[in-house]
C-alpha cells in the first residue's frame, strides 16, 4: 500500500541552526501539507502546496519557514533559524485532490520529531 | 474559516462497552469531515471520512460516524470497545474550497479491562 514517508524520524538541532525535514508523498498525489504537533497540544496546520506554490498557510508559517518540491518526489520543510518553541512533531501529508470530487483524503507520514536544544 | 471542537479531552470506557467521541464543526462551505487515530509513537491513520455522500459513514475497526448538518456534528461511535482502541482520536474538517484540514484538540480514549 502506498504511503507517505518522512525522514529523519527524529532530529535534534541547536537553537539558531537551520533544519530541513524531508517527505516523500504518495507518487500520484497533487496536494501536499505540513502540520505540526507540539507535545501535549493539538495538531496545527502549517501550509498546503499545490502546483509548485503555496496554496494556503497559517499564521504559524512565518518567514522562518519555507517549503519546496525540489524534484518530482520530495517535499521539504525548511526552518531557517530554529527556536526552542519549534520543538514538535512535524507531519507531512498528501492527497490526490483537494476539490469537490470527494477524494480529499490526506495520507499522513509517521512524523519527524524535532527537538531544538 | 472552518474549525472543529472536540467536546471531551478524555473518554474512559470499559472493554466491551460502547464508545462515543463527540465532535462539532463549523464550516462556511460544504465540509469534508474525517476522524483520524493516533496510537502512541505512531503517525495519523484515517478511520473514516464524510464527503457529501451517505451521512452514516462506516470506517475501519468497527467505527462509524454520522454527519448531522442540523446539529453540525460528526460524532464517532463504536458498539463495543477493544483494548487496542486506546489511542488519541482527532476530528478534522476540510472545506471543499480549500485544502487545509483543521484538527480538533483530540480526545484520548482509555479502555479499561
Amino acid at each position: 500500500e502506498p504511503e507517505v514517508t518522512q525522514t529523519p524520524s527524529h532530529q535534534v538541532t541547536q537553537m539558531g541552526q537551520e533544519v530541513i525535514l524531508r517527505c516523500v508523498p504518495i507518487s500520484n498525489h497533487l496536494y501536499f501539507y505540513w502540520y505540526r504537533q507540539i507535545l501535549g497540544q493539538k495538531v496545527e496546520f502549517l501550509v498546503s502546496f499545490y502546483n509548485n506554490e503555496i496554496s494556503e498557510k497559517s499564521e504559524i508559517f512565518d518567514d522562518q519557514f519555507s517549503v519546496e518540491r525540489p524534484d518530482g518526489s520530495n517535499f521539504t520543510l525548511k526552518i531557517r533559524s530554529t527556536k526552542l518553541e519549534d520543538s514538535a512533531m512535524y507531519f507531512c501529508a498528501s492527497s490526490f485532490a483537494g476539490g469537490d470530487d470527494g477524494n480529499t483524503e490526506a495520507f499522513f507520514g509517521q512524523g519527524t520529531r524535532l527537538t531544538v536544544v | 474559516a472552518q474549525s472543529v471542537t472536540q467536546l471531551d479531552s478524555h473518554v474512559s470506557v470499559s472493554e466491551g462497552t460502547p464508545v462515543l467521541l463527540r465532535c462539532n464543526y463549523s464550516s462556511s462551505y460544504s465540509p469534508s469531515l474525517f476522524w483520524y487515530v493516533q496510537h502512541p509513537n505512531k503517525g495519523l491513520q484515517l478511520l473514516l471520512k464524510y464527503t457529501s455522500a451517505a451521512t452514516l459513514v462506516k470506517g475501519i475497526n468497527g467505527f462509524e460516524a454520522e454527519f448531522k448538518k442540523s446539529e453540525t456534528s460528526f460524532h464517532l461511535t463504536k458498539p463495543s470497545a477493544h483494548m487496542s482502541d486506546a489511542a488519541e482520536y482527532f476530528c478534522v474538517v476540510s472545506d471543499l474550497n480549500n485544502n487545509d484540514m483543521r484538527f480538533g484538540a483530540g480526545t484520548r480514549l482509555t479502555v479499561k479491562p
